[in-house]
Protein backbone atom coordinates (compact mmCIF):
# COMPACT_ATOMS: atom_id res chain seq x y z
CA UNK A 1 0.00 0.00 0.00
CA UNK A 2 0.98 3.52 -0.62
CA UNK A 3 2.61 5.21 2.39
CA UNK A 4 -0.35 7.40 2.98
CA UNK A 5 -1.56 8.46 6.19
CA UNK A 6 -4.97 10.68 6.70
CA UNK A 7 -5.24 12.64 10.24
CA UNK A 8 -7.68 12.21 12.20
CA UNK A 9 -10.07 9.35 11.13
CA UNK A 10 -12.69 10.92 12.35
CA UNK A 11 -14.06 14.52 13.78
CA UNK A 12 -17.20 15.62 14.80
CA UNK A 13 -17.33 19.37 15.51
CA UNK A 14 -19.95 22.13 15.49
CA UNK A 15 -21.09 24.94 12.84
CA UNK A 16 -18.92 27.96 12.60
CA UNK A 17 -15.39 26.34 13.57
CA UNK A 18 -12.03 26.00 12.08
CA UNK A 19 -11.25 22.10 10.84
CA UNK A 20 -7.67 21.21 9.54
CA UNK A 21 -7.55 17.50 8.12
CA UNK A 22 -4.00 16.52 7.04
CA UNK A 23 -2.36 13.81 4.78
CA UNK A 24 0.79 12.73 5.40
CA UNK A 25 3.10 11.00 2.62
CA UNK A 26 6.22 8.54 2.48
CA UNK A 27 6.38 8.34 -0.99
CA UNK A 28 8.01 11.28 -2.40
CA UNK A 29 4.91 12.13 -4.74
CA UNK A 30 5.21 15.90 -6.31
CA UNK A 31 0.94 15.32 -6.69
CA UNK A 32 -1.23 15.59 -3.90
CA UNK A 33 -5.12 15.96 -4.39
CA UNK A 34 -8.29 16.38 -1.54
CA UNK A 35 -11.40 14.68 -2.29
CA UNK A 36 -15.34 14.48 -0.65
CA UNK A 37 -16.93 11.48 -1.04
CA UNK A 38 -20.66 11.59 -0.87
CA UNK A 39 -23.99 9.38 -1.58
CA UNK A 40 -24.83 9.49 -5.36
CA UNK A 41 -22.18 11.76 -6.08
CA UNK A 42 -18.90 9.65 -6.17
CA UNK A 43 -15.37 11.62 -5.60
CA UNK A 44 -15.01 14.73 -6.40
CA UNK A 45 -12.16 16.49 -6.37
CA UNK A 46 -11.50 20.05 -3.89
CA UNK A 47 -8.11 20.96 -3.66
CA UNK A 48 -4.67 19.42 -5.24
CA UNK A 49 -1.06 20.38 -5.29
CA UNK A 50 2.19 20.08 -7.78
CA UNK A 51 4.69 20.93 -5.69
CA UNK A 52 5.90 22.86 -2.71
CA UNK A 53 3.70 25.65 -2.10
CA UNK A 54 1.84 24.90 -5.66
CA UNK A 55 -1.99 24.37 -5.24
CA UNK A 56 -4.94 24.68 -7.40
CA UNK A 57 -8.89 24.82 -7.34
CA UNK A 58 -10.52 21.60 -8.12
CA UNK A 59 -14.64 21.22 -8.98
CA UNK A 60 -16.16 21.79 -5.52
CA UNK A 61 -13.19 24.61 -3.89
CA UNK A 62 -15.65 26.86 -2.06
CA UNK A 63 -15.17 26.85 1.72
CA UNK A 64 -11.68 25.25 1.51
CA UNK A 65 -8.01 26.17 1.86
CA UNK A 66 -4.94 24.07 1.23
CA UNK A 67 -1.46 24.74 2.19
CA UNK A 68 1.52 22.14 1.47
CA UNK A 69 4.39 23.37 3.13
CA UNK A 70 6.49 20.38 2.55
CA UNK A 71 6.57 17.86 -0.07
CA UNK A 72 4.70 14.78 2.39
CA UNK A 73 2.02 17.03 3.71
CA UNK A 74 -0.96 18.99 2.42
CA UNK A 75 -3.22 20.28 4.67
CA UNK A 76 -6.93 21.15 4.18
CA UNK A 77 -8.74 23.50 6.12
CA UNK A 78 -12.47 24.08 6.39
CA UNK A 79 -12.07 28.04 7.29
CA UNK A 80 -16.02 28.44 8.93
CA UNK A 81 -17.68 25.05 9.10
CA UNK A 82 -20.57 24.24 7.39
CA UNK A 83 -22.84 21.22 7.37
CA UNK A 84 -23.03 20.57 3.85
CA UNK A 85 -19.28 19.46 4.50
CA UNK A 86 -19.86 16.69 6.34
CA UNK A 87 -18.22 14.29 4.23
CA UNK A 88 -15.76 11.46 4.07
CA UNK A 89 -12.13 13.73 2.74
CA UNK A 90 -9.58 11.45 1.10
CA UNK A 91 -6.32 12.66 0.12
CA UNK A 92 -4.44 10.67 -3.03
CA UNK A 93 -0.96 11.07 -4.67
CA UNK A 94 0.67 10.88 -7.49
CA UNK A 95 4.33 10.41 -9.12
CA UNK A 96 2.73 12.28 -12.71
CA UNK A 97 -0.04 14.66 -13.25
CA UNK A 98 -1.63 12.05 -15.53
CA UNK A 99 -0.37 8.47 -13.97
CA UNK A 100 -1.99 6.86 -11.21
CA UNK A 101 -3.34 8.03 -8.13
CA UNK A 102 -3.23 6.35 -4.98
CA UNK A 103 -5.83 6.78 -2.21
CA UNK A 104 -5.82 7.16 1.70
CA UNK A 105 -8.38 5.85 4.46
CA UNK A 106 -9.96 8.93 4.65
CA UNK A 107 -11.46 10.96 7.03
CA UNK A 108 -15.15 10.93 7.75
CA UNK A 109 -16.07 14.33 9.14
CA UNK A 110 -19.17 15.33 11.10
CA UNK A 111 -20.48 18.94 11.05
CA UNK A 112 -23.12 19.47 13.46
CA UNK B 1 -18.87 17.45 -21.13
CA UNK B 2 -16.46 16.23 -18.11
CA UNK B 3 -19.21 13.98 -16.83
CA UNK B 4 -18.54 9.96 -16.52
CA UNK B 5 -21.54 8.36 -16.39
CA UNK B 6 -21.47 5.28 -14.54
CA UNK B 7 -24.19 2.32 -14.21
CA UNK B 8 -25.94 0.54 -13.16
CA UNK B 9 -25.80 2.16 -9.58
CA UNK B 10 -25.76 -1.27 -7.94
CA UNK B 11 -25.41 -4.55 -9.24
CA UNK B 12 -26.30 -8.39 -7.50
CA UNK B 13 -24.41 -11.27 -9.05
CA UNK B 14 -24.34 -14.91 -7.99
CA UNK B 15 -20.65 -16.50 -7.42
CA UNK B 16 -19.05 -17.79 -10.57
CA UNK B 17 -21.08 -14.76 -12.64
CA UNK B 18 -19.76 -11.83 -15.17
CA UNK B 19 -20.11 -8.95 -13.43
CA UNK B 20 -20.22 -5.85 -16.12
CA UNK B 21 -20.29 -2.21 -15.20
CA UNK B 22 -20.13 0.31 -17.90
CA UNK B 23 -19.32 3.90 -18.14
CA UNK B 24 -19.97 6.61 -21.09
CA UNK B 25 -18.01 9.84 -21.52
CA UNK B 26 -18.44 13.35 -23.24
CA UNK B 27 -15.04 14.54 -23.50
CA UNK B 28 -13.03 13.30 -26.31
CA UNK B 29 -9.58 14.36 -25.11
CA UNK B 30 -10.13 12.29 -22.02
CA UNK B 31 -7.15 9.70 -22.60
CA UNK B 32 -6.53 7.71 -19.20
CA UNK B 33 -9.12 5.52 -17.91
CA UNK B 34 -8.96 4.08 -14.74
CA UNK B 35 -11.64 1.70 -12.41
CA UNK B 36 -11.26 1.95 -8.39
CA UNK B 37 -12.47 -0.77 -6.05
CA UNK B 38 -13.11 0.63 -2.25
CA UNK B 39 -14.49 -1.70 0.50
CA UNK B 40 -16.31 -0.08 3.46
CA UNK B 41 -14.00 2.16 5.44
CA UNK B 42 -11.27 2.26 3.49
CA UNK B 43 -9.94 4.22 0.14
CA UNK B 44 -10.32 3.57 -3.16
CA UNK B 45 -7.73 1.30 -4.58
CA UNK B 46 -6.78 1.41 -8.47
CA UNK B 47 -7.78 -2.41 -10.25
CA UNK B 48 -6.94 -1.57 -13.57
CA UNK B 49 -6.80 1.13 -16.37
CA UNK B 50 -6.72 1.36 -19.87
CA UNK B 51 -5.65 4.02 -22.38
CA UNK B 52 -6.98 4.80 -25.81
CA UNK B 53 -4.19 3.04 -27.54
CA UNK B 54 -6.04 -0.19 -27.15
CA UNK B 55 -9.38 -1.84 -26.72
CA UNK B 56 -8.97 -4.14 -24.12
CA UNK B 57 -6.94 -4.86 -21.07
CA UNK B 58 -6.78 -8.19 -19.24
CA UNK B 59 -5.80 -8.15 -15.57
CA UNK B 60 -6.30 -11.90 -13.64
CA UNK B 61 -10.07 -11.79 -13.31
CA UNK B 62 -10.77 -8.00 -14.54
CA UNK B 63 -11.09 -6.67 -18.25
CA UNK B 64 -11.64 -3.16 -19.81
CA UNK B 65 -12.93 -3.13 -22.74
CA UNK B 66 -13.10 0.56 -24.22
CA UNK B 67 -14.94 1.91 -27.54
CA UNK B 68 -13.26 5.07 -28.85
CA UNK B 69 -16.42 5.63 -31.33
CA UNK B 70 -18.89 4.83 -28.67
CA UNK B 71 -17.08 6.75 -25.93
CA UNK B 72 -17.82 4.17 -23.71
CA UNK B 73 -15.77 1.70 -21.52
CA UNK B 74 -16.72 -1.01 -19.14
CA UNK B 75 -15.04 -3.59 -16.33
CA UNK B 76 -15.78 -7.05 -16.68
CA UNK B 77 -14.95 -9.31 -13.60
CA UNK B 78 -15.15 -12.79 -14.57
CA UNK B 79 -15.95 -15.89 -12.25
CA UNK B 80 -17.36 -13.04 -9.69
CA UNK B 81 -16.30 -14.21 -5.70
CA UNK B 82 -18.16 -12.79 -2.98
CA UNK B 83 -14.59 -11.14 -1.76
CA UNK B 84 -15.54 -9.02 -4.89
CA UNK B 85 -17.91 -7.39 -3.48
CA UNK B 86 -17.10 -3.50 -2.91
CA UNK B 87 -17.98 -0.24 -4.24
CA UNK B 88 -16.38 0.02 -7.96
CA UNK B 89 -15.84 3.73 -9.68
CA UNK B 90 -14.94 4.44 -13.18
CA UNK B 91 -13.17 7.70 -14.00
CA UNK B 92 -11.23 9.72 -16.74
CA UNK B 93 -8.76 12.20 -17.71
CA UNK B 94 -6.74 14.12 -19.74
CA UNK B 95 -3.11 15.01 -20.70
CA UNK B 96 -4.82 18.53 -21.99
CA UNK B 97 -5.83 21.79 -20.81
CA UNK B 98 -6.21 23.57 -17.06
CA UNK B 99 -7.44 20.40 -15.78
CA UNK B 100 -4.95 18.19 -16.97
CA UNK B 101 -4.47 14.55 -15.58
CA UNK B 102 -7.27 15.73 -12.90
CA UNK B 103 -9.81 12.19 -12.60
CA UNK B 104 -13.31 13.08 -13.33
CA UNK B 105 -15.15 10.18 -11.25
CA UNK B 106 -18.15 7.92 -12.26
CA UNK B 107 -20.86 7.66 -9.02
CA UNK B 108 -20.16 4.03 -8.37
CA UNK B 109 -21.50 1.04 -8.60
CA UNK B 110 -22.15 -1.06 -5.76
CA UNK B 111 -21.54 -4.70 -6.49
CA UNK B 112 -22.93 -7.80 -4.17
CA UNK B 113 -21.79 -11.42 -5.06
CA UNK B 114 -23.96 -13.80 -2.94
CA UNK B 115 -22.62 -16.88 -2.40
Amino acid sequence: DAGITQSPRHKVTETGTPVTLRCHQTENHRYMYWYRQDPGHGLRLIHYSYGVKDTDKGEVSDGYSVSRSKTEDFLLTLESATSSQTSVYFCAISQDKSGPQHFGDGTRLSIL
Amino acid sequence: QQQVKQSPQSLIVQKGGISIINCAYENTAFDYFPWYQQFPGKGPALLIAIRPDVSEKKEGRFTISFNKSAKQFSLHIMDSQPGDSATYFCAASSNYGGSQGNLIFGKGTKLSVKP
